[in-house]
């Protein structure tokens, strides 16, 4: 069984600019979620997403956007790049919305804005 | 408000010793899981164990051990025997329903050859 398949890993965009990654959930897995992971901040919850809905939306600018296809695969975007939006963007899929059914992970995509 | 607390920040200790890792929750909810999760240098979080707020029963696997204890809002992690492959940072997560996870800071775990 495939696991969650984020692309690209590693990018480095300049200030002002757009970055689009894309994460593959587990087959048969709906939702989606997405976290940004910085040494100062820990673990900070961006967006979730079920059958092509956002379920739950952590408390970011609204330059981070996102959707999902109907085959569960999901984008998010970063619009009008800021320094501090270097992180390690991790991409998660769950069986159900919310986290009581735990996640299984992606290997990340790390951002470096310059 | 729920609230995951992962007091320590950093554990060092040399290869074989057993280690615990501390994790103590907050909610109000009967109803709740609780998570510990693995992000090995490589950056990829690994799923190590759900546990679900009925079932206190502690949870061996290897030499893996976790202890749930209701009473003083704890759900701890020991390895035993700990080897060089076990540094890692080691997160303790909480969920309550269809709400995301509730993440502590994480510990730190070196383990010296």
């Amino acid at each position: 069984k495939a696991g969650v398949t984020q692309t690209p890993r590693y990018l480095i965009k300049t200030r002002g600019q757009q970055v689009t990654l894309s994460c593959s959930p587990i087959s048969g897995h709906r939702s989606v979620s997405w976290y940004q992971q910085t040494p100062g901040q820990g673990l900070q919850f961006l967006f979730e997403y079920f059958s092509e809905t956002q379920r739950n939306k952590g408390n970011f600018p609204g330059r981070f956007s996102g959707r999902q296809f109907s085959n569960s695969r999901s984008e998010m975007n970063v619009s009008t790049l800021e320094l501090g939006d270097s992180a390690l963007y991790l991409c998660a899929s769950s069986l159900g919305t919310g986290g009581r059914y735990g996640y299984t992970f992606g290997s990340g995509t790390r951002l470096t804005v310059v | 408000a729920q609230k995951v607390t992962q007091a320590q920040t950093e554990i060092s200790v040399v290869e074989k010793e057993d280690v615990t890792l501390d994790c103590v929750y907050e909610t109000r909810d009967t109803t709740y899981y609780l998570f510990w999760y693995k992000q090995p240098p490589s950056g990829e979080l690994v799923f190590l164990i759900r546990r679900n707020s009925f079932d206190e029963q502690n949870e061996i696997s290897g030499r893996y051990s976790w202890n749930f204890q209701k009473s003083t809002s704890s759900f701890n992690f020991t390895i035993t025997a700990s080897q060089v492959v076990d540094s890692a940072v080691y997160f303790c997560a909480l969920s309550e329903g269809n709400y995301q996870l509730i993440w502590g800071a994480g510990t730190k775990l070196i383990i010296k050859p």
